[in-house]
């Protein structure tokens, strides 16, 4: 399978947890962005890397939320100390980004995290 | 007023009907326009990526941008069962960062058999 490989699927977590993702991209691609769904949403914009830089974070991802990509292949998502309102699907999607080109997003299956 | 709007649905359909799907949007910096399709628990799947205005085809699958009007449609003929899932736009402002990537809520679609 060549397409974005996210990890788990699913989480249940106890509030004030620690829970970390790990989002897998097309090989090949060079960018990598997170996003967040609620139900009867559209996916929203968390933060995205080209390469191992991640250049832009959205005003959503509070000081509890940190994302790395250290070798700009995988990335990993860290939420500390969760809250119920961070339930949510946690979306990855990758795409390649050539000059001024950028190539659509590709996504992920998400993983589905459910704080109680 | 948000940046794009969709209608949610749901919208119900019999099978083999011409399903028109659509979005407005408020910001004429928006240059690149995208369909995904994504059914319950699963990621939003690429169907149309389209830039200029006019239709783009594909299969059964035709997207239409006019821009002077701010409004994107995606029309499905021949409307299957398996076409039945949540159907999103998405819009991008020239430049391409990612921040511009913006989604509407989606519309649930309901082909019945």
């Amino acid at each position: 399978d060549t397409g974005v490989s996210q990890n788990p699927r699913h989480k249940i977590t106890k509030r004030g947890q620690n829970v970390t993702f790990r989002c897998d991209p097309i090989s090949e691609h060079n960018r990598l962005y997170w996003y967040r769904q609620t139900l009867g949403q559209g996916p929203e914009f968390l933060t995205y890397f080209q390469n191992e830089a991640q250049l832009e974070k959205s005003r959503l991802l509070s000081d509890r939320f940190s994302a790395e990509r250290p070798k700009g292949s995988f990335s990993t998502l860290e939420i500390q100390r969760t809250e119920q309102g961070d339930s949510a699907m946690y979306l990855c999607a990758s795409s390649l980004s050539v000059g001024a080109n950028n190539s659509p997003l590709h996504f992920g299956n998400g993983t589905r995290l459910t704080v109680t | 007023q948000k940046e794009v709007e969709q209608d949610p649905g749901p919208l119900s359909v019999p099978e083999g009907a011409i399903v028109s799907l659509n979005c407005t949007y408020s910001n004429s910096a928006f240059q690149y326009f995208m369909w995904y399709r994504q059914y319950s628990r699963k990621g939003p799947e690429l169907l149309m990526y389209t830039y200029s205005s006019g239709n783009k085809e594909d299969g059964r699958f035709t997207a239409q941008v006019d821009k002077s009007s701010k409004y994107i449609s995606l029309f499905i003929r021949d409307s299957q069962p398996s076409d039945s899932a949540t159907y999103l736009c998405a819009m991008i402002r020239s430049g391409g960062g990612a921040d511009g990537l913006t989604f509407g809520k989606g519309t649930h679609l309901i082909i019945q058999p």
